[in-house]
C-alpha cells in the first residue's frame, strides 16, 4: 500500500524559506496528484497546492506568490518551498495523494511540525 | 474565516445519530463533490467520505454523507466513543481568482 513520509527542518527563521520533501513508497508517483496541506496548531486545514508527475501544478491563490511545488520522479518524491515565512506559517505540514480538481486525499503522511521562529 | 461553514461543535450519546452540516456556495459544493475527513487527536486526517456519499473500504457503514445544492451533511449513526474527533468537509472551488481546494473550519464531536 502507498505510504507518504514528510521530511525537512522543524525550525525556520522568519523571512527565510521553508523546504519540505514528501517521499512516496509502495507505489509510483507517476499517477495521481500530490498535494501539500497544512494545519496551524489548534486550527483547521489549509490546502497549499498540488503537482502532477508531469510537473503541472495548481496553488492556493492565497499562497501562490510564495509557493513552489516540484517533483522528482526518479526519487518518487515531491517537494514544497515556501518563501518569506512568518510566524503565521507555523503549522503541521502534511503531504497527500489526490486527484485532479478533487478534494479527496488518501493516504496522508503523518505530518511534520514546522515552527517559524528566530 | 473558512470558505465552507461547519458548526464548531456537536455532541451525542452512545448509540445516537448525529449529523454535521457543511455549507458552501455555487463555486464549490454547488458544482463539485464533497469530501469528509475524520481527525483523531494528534493524528493526520483520515478520508471518511468522498464523492458526496462514497465510503472508502475500511470505513464503517455508520458513516454516511449526502449533498443537496450548496450544502452537505455527514451523518454518524450508532455513535461510539471512538467517534470523538474533529470532522472536516472539503470541496474543490472553481473561484475566479484561482481554482483550489477549500475546507470547512472543522466540527469537534464530543461523545457524552
Amino acid at each position: 500500500q502507498v505510504q507518504l513520509q514528510e521530511s525537512g527542518p522543524g525550525l525556520v527563521k522568519p523571512s527565510e524559506t521553508l523546504s519540505l520533501t514528501c517521499t512516496v513508497s509502495g507505489g509510483s508517483i507517476n499517477t495521481y496528484y500530490w498535494s501539500w496541506i497544512r494545519q496551524p496548531p489548534g486550527k483547521g486545514l489549509e490546502w497549499i497546492g498540488y503537482i502532477y508527475y508531469s510537473g503541472s501544478t495548481e496553488y492556493n491563490p492565497s499562497l501562490k506568490s510564495r509557493v513552489t511545488i516540484s517533483v522528482d520522479t526518479s526519487k518518487n518524491q515531491f517537494s514544497l518551498k515556501l518563501i518569506s515565512v512568518t510566524a503565521a506559517d507555523t503549522a503541521v505540514y502534511y503531504c497527500g495523494r489526490g486527484a485532479n480538481h478533487g478534494s479527496w486525499f488518501d493516504p496522508w503522511g503523518q505530518g511534520t511540525l514546522v515552527t517559524v521562529s528566530s | 474565516q473558512s470558505v465552507l461553514t461547519q458548526p464548531p461543535s456537536a455532541s451525542g450519546t452512545p448509540g445516537q445519530r448525529v449529523t454535521i452540516s457543511c455549507s458552501g456556495s455555487s463555486s464549490n459544493i454547488g458544482s463539485n463533490t464533497v469530501t469528509w475527513y475524520q481527525q483523531l487527536p494528534g493524528t493526520a486526517p483520515r478520508l471518511l467520505i468522498h464523492s458526496n456519499s462514497q465510503r472508502p473500504s475500511g470505513v464503517p457503514g455508520r458513516f454516511s454523507g449526502s449533498k443537496s445544492g450548496t450544502s452537505a451533511s455527514l451523518a454518524i449513526s450508532g455513535l461510539q466513543s471512538e467517534d470523538e474527533a474533529d470532522y472536516y468537509c472539503a470541496a474543490w472551488d472553481d473561484t475566479l481568482n484561482g481554482p483550489h481546494v477549500v475546507f470547512g473550519g472543522g466540527t469537534k464531536l464530543t461523545v457524552l
